[in-house]
Parts: structure tokens; sequence; C-alpha cells
């Protein structure tokens, strides 16, 4: 069965640098999705990306942070100037198409830690 | 975003049937219920969704109730890989061109599913 793969796994980053995370999503998938979880705490909705342009962001998603779709295969997100707080899982995800009637299917996520 | 209400926890032996409720008394004509469940140290994964019909699929199956306020997920014989944090989400349509809808998640914080061997 086709997964969304993450990479890397662990990514340890001094404060106030950049990191960029990486997800491959599955092949024929059109809407490619980020989520952030800090430790304990609920999943929380990052951004929508469709068709080449954000869709839809949360208030989290603020100027630190960017998306981009390189290439035919590729989806990244882009943390400029790290801080502490952005430690947390990162979960890439992304949907067949449209319709609240599609299942979300996520990689296994990213761990940020911030030093 | 219509809101969901689940127990904190529950506690379920192994090789017996689990059902996790799910309050929904804000959900609209169009929502869809969505099942997604976290395994420790993974990202979450879809188990199941439905509309008004219950549904079943080889993970598990949706008991919808008939004012749709409520539905049950059920594990119709719970193994010890089923133990994780079980989400009810109500399918948020985003607004988009076209009326295309983005389809993002809102994750509350779920029920904990313990299962004893």
């Amino acid at each position: 069965e086709p997964e969304v793969t993450q990479t890397p796994s662990h990514q340890v980053t001094q404060m106030g640098q950049e990191v960029i995370l990486r997800c491959v999503p599955i092949s024929n998938h059109l809407y490619f999705y980020w989520y952030r979880q800090i430790l304990g705490q609920k999943v929380e909705f990052l951004v929508s990306f469709y068709n080449n342009e954000i869709s839809e962001k949360s208030e989290i998603f603020d100027d630190q942070f960017s998306v981009e779709r390189p290439d035919g295969s590729n989806f990244t997100l882009k943390i400029r100037s790290t801080k502490l707080e952005d430690s947390a899982m990162y979960f890439c995800a992304s949907n067949p198409g449209t319709g609240s009637n599609q299942p979300q299917h996520f990689g296994d996520g990213t761990r940020l830690s911030i030093l | 975003d219509a809101k969901t209400t689940q127990p904190n926890s529950m506690e379920s032996n192994e090789e017996e049937p689990v059902h996790l409720p799910c309050n929904h008394s804000t959900i609209s004509g169009t929502d869809y219920i969505h099942w997604y469940r976290q395994l420790p140290s993974q990202g979450p994964e879809y188990v199941i969704h439905g509309l008004t019909s219950n549904v079943n699929n080889r993970m598990a199956s949706l008991a919808i109730a008939e004012d749709r306020k409520s539905s049950t997920l059920i594990l119709h014989r719970a193994t010890l890989r089923d133990a994780a944090v079980y989400y009810c989400i109500l399918r948020d349509v985003g607004q988009g061109a076209g009326g295309t809808s983005y389809g993002k998640l809102t994750f509350g914080q779920g029920t904990i599913l313990t299962v004893h061997p």
C-alpha cells in the first residue's frame, strides 16, 4: 500500500537556524498538509496546499513558515529562525482528491528538537 | 468547526469487543464522521468514516445514530496492537475557489485506549 514518507525522522537544530522538513506524498494525491504535535498535546493543523499554492493556513503558520512543492514528488516545510517552542513532531499528510469523504494519509513524522 | 466529545480513556481486554463513543450534537448535514487513530510514535492513521449509514471495513465498524448526533467506533476483537489514541473528527469542508474542499482535520484530545493481555 502506498505511503507518505517523511525525512528525516529526527532533526536536531540550534535555535535561530533554518530547517527544512521533507515529505513525499502518495503519488496520485492532489492535496497536501502539514500538522504538528507538541509533546503531550493534540495534533494541530498548520497548512494545506493545492495546485501549487496554499489553500488554508492556521494562526500558527506565520511568516516564519513556508511550504513548497519543488518538483513532482516532494513537499517541504521550511521553518526560518527556529525557536525553542518549534520543538514538536511534524506530520505531513495527503488526500487523493476533493470531498470531505476522502481519507487523509499521514506520514510517521519528523521529530524536530530545537536546542 | 463542529465539535466532538469523547471520553478521555477506555480500557479493554485482548480479544474482547471495544465500543468507543463520540458525541457530535452540532454536526451539520454534510459533515462526514471520520475516525483516526494514533499508535505510539506514529502519525495518525485513518480507520473509517461514514455519513448516515453504518459502515464496516477490515479494521472496524462505525455505528451512526439515526439523528447523527453521536457515533460509536467498534473494534470487534481488540488486540494489543489496537492500543492507541482514537480520534473522532467531523471532516471540515474548506472554502475555496469553485467550492473545492481542502479538508483539514481538526483533532481533539481523543480517547486513549488501553488493551490488557
